[in-house]
């Protein structure tokens, strides 16, 4: 198993630009999330989804779309680009919307917005 | 809401001494409390939950946490540290679907 996949490692975006950050996890997961991670914030989340067709937002989800066409994959847009959103992008999943299952989260994303 | 706070950004220790490293939680209900490591440059990987029962937990590489509901605490130790723990530690608690992690503590130990 690869567990959970995010491409690209790093990128650098001008202000106005859209992108979309790829994640993917080939352990059938039901539960996939994207948290971004600032310093002295720890992690927030930013969308998440219990199944696909099913997607809901998290704490700081402005700025960024979501959908979830498949289990496997969970990509996040960003429309429009703004230097708040330079950030680490963190993809995650579990089992199932049980919440005491743990998270598996990928390597990260390092975006840098211009 | 439920939040989650770790007071102390950076801890430093000896190798060889006990660390402990401090996560109180707010949360209304029974909480389900994580912590997870990261290492430089890397994602987070699970080092151990409480979900119910005995309130000391143990999870991976000798570390283990201690759940305590009257001071709303999950305080994550281990007995004698190592130089290769130094990393940085979450604190989280998810009992609505949500995963909320504290700001983070980096672990310093140093040799």
């Amino acid at each position: 198993n690869a567990g959970v996949t995010q491409t690209p490692k790093f990128q650098v975006l001008k202000t106005g630009q859209s992108m979309t950050l790829q994640c993917a996890q080939d352990m059938n997961h039901e539960y996939m999330s994207w948290y971004r991670q600032d310093p002295g914030m720890g992690l927030r989340l930013i969308h998440y989804s219990v199944g696909a067709g099913i997607t809901d937002q998290g704490e700081v989800p402005n700025g960024y779309n979501v959908s979830r066409s498949t289990t496997e994959d969970f990509p996040l847009r960003l429309l429009s680009a703004a230097p708040s959103q330079t950030s680490v992008y963190f993809c995650a999943s579990r089992s199932d919307e049980s919440s005491y299952n743990e998270q598996f989260f990928g390597p990260g994303t390092r975006l840098t917005v211009l | 809401a439920q939040s989650v706070a770790q007071p102390e950004d950076q801890v430093n220790v000896a190798e060889g001494n006990p660390l402990t490293v401090k996560c109180t939680y707010s949360v209304s209900g029974n909480p389900y409390l994580f912590w997870y490591v990261q290492y430089p440059n890397r994602g987070l990987q699970f080092l151990l939950k409480y979900i119910t029962g005995d309130n000391l937990v143990k999870g991976s590489y000798g570390f283990e946490a201690e759940f305590n509901k009257s001071q709303t605490s999950f305080h994550l130790k281990k007995p004698s540290a190592l130089v290769s723990d130094s990393a940085l530690y979450f604190c989280a608690v998810d009992n609505t679907d949500k995963l909320i992690f504290g700001t983070g503590t980096r672990l310093q130990v140093f040799p």
